[in-house]
């Protein structure tokens, strides 16, 4: 079974500084997907980012991009420029590519990264 | 554009009592659709997921239940809520495949 490792419960940053939140992840499949997942305040899981591991270009968007080793296992998260509405839990996910018969493409999460922004 | 609605928002339940929650996805049809746990302080749990109507995995054995009457709508019950059954429940829905999953508001339970 894979598992999803978020070893920072908490981290905090400077507004307009720069962030990396870690992860790793334990599998034997080659071919999976990963994300990374903000829940502010409100608790609603927002999509940040996804990364296909076939790909060896990290993925970005805007302020937030990722550093992918597959080799290491490893998926973290830069989020650049910080800013107030920054602040919240993020989790990273996995989630395999074989799809069963019945379908299978349930999300395996960490226990997330609580961020909060410094004015 | 696609978008997903959950209620109730929040819900107190004796032990005991029974539970549903409902979650219905608009601007897509035959979405893939899962029910997740969170419980305070944790990552999410996959709980039920369906690739389409009455077609239910379930990955956690317990006392609760889900059914999908229609396609688009998913529904998390229960006969006997347990004080362990508290939690913040999500739901969300994909496309299938490659693609990701996106969430609704979800709904606070507390059992007393």
């Amino acid at each position: 079974a894979q598992t999803v490792t978020q070893s920072q419960p908490e981290m905090s940053v400077q507004e307009a500084e720069t962030v990396t939140l870690s992860c790793t992840y334990d599998t034997s499949e080659s071919d999976y997907y990963l994300f990374w997942y903000k829940q502010p305040p409100s608790r609603q899981m927002i999509l940040v980012i996804r990364q296909e591991a076939y790909k060896q270009q990290n993925a970005t968007e805007n302020r937030f991009s990722v550093n992918f080793q597959k080799a290491a296992k490893s998926f973290s998260l830069k989020i650049s420029d910080s800013q107030l509405g920054d602040a919240a839990m993020y989790f990273c996910a996995y989630r395999s590519s074989f799809i069963s018969n019945f379908g299978n493409e349930k999300l395996t999460f960490g226990t997330g990264t609580r961020l909060t922004i410094i004015p | 554009s696609q978008t997903i609605h959950q209620w109730p928002a929040t819900l107190v339940q004796p032990v005991g009592s029974p539970l549903s929650l409902e979650c219905t996805v608009e601007g897509t049809s035959n979405p893939n659709l899962y029910w997740y746990r969170q419980a305070a302080g944790r990552g999410l749990q996959l709980l039920f997921y369906s690739v389409g109507i009455g077609q239910i995995s379930s990955e956690v054995p317990q006392n609760l239940s889900a059914s999908r009457p229609q396609d688009r709508q998913f529904i998390l019950s229960s006969k006997k809520l347990l004080l362990s059954d508290s939690g913040f429940y999500l739901c969300a829905w994909s496309f299938g495949g490659p693609y990701e999953q996106y969430f609704g508001p979800g709904t606070r339970l507390t059992v007393t």
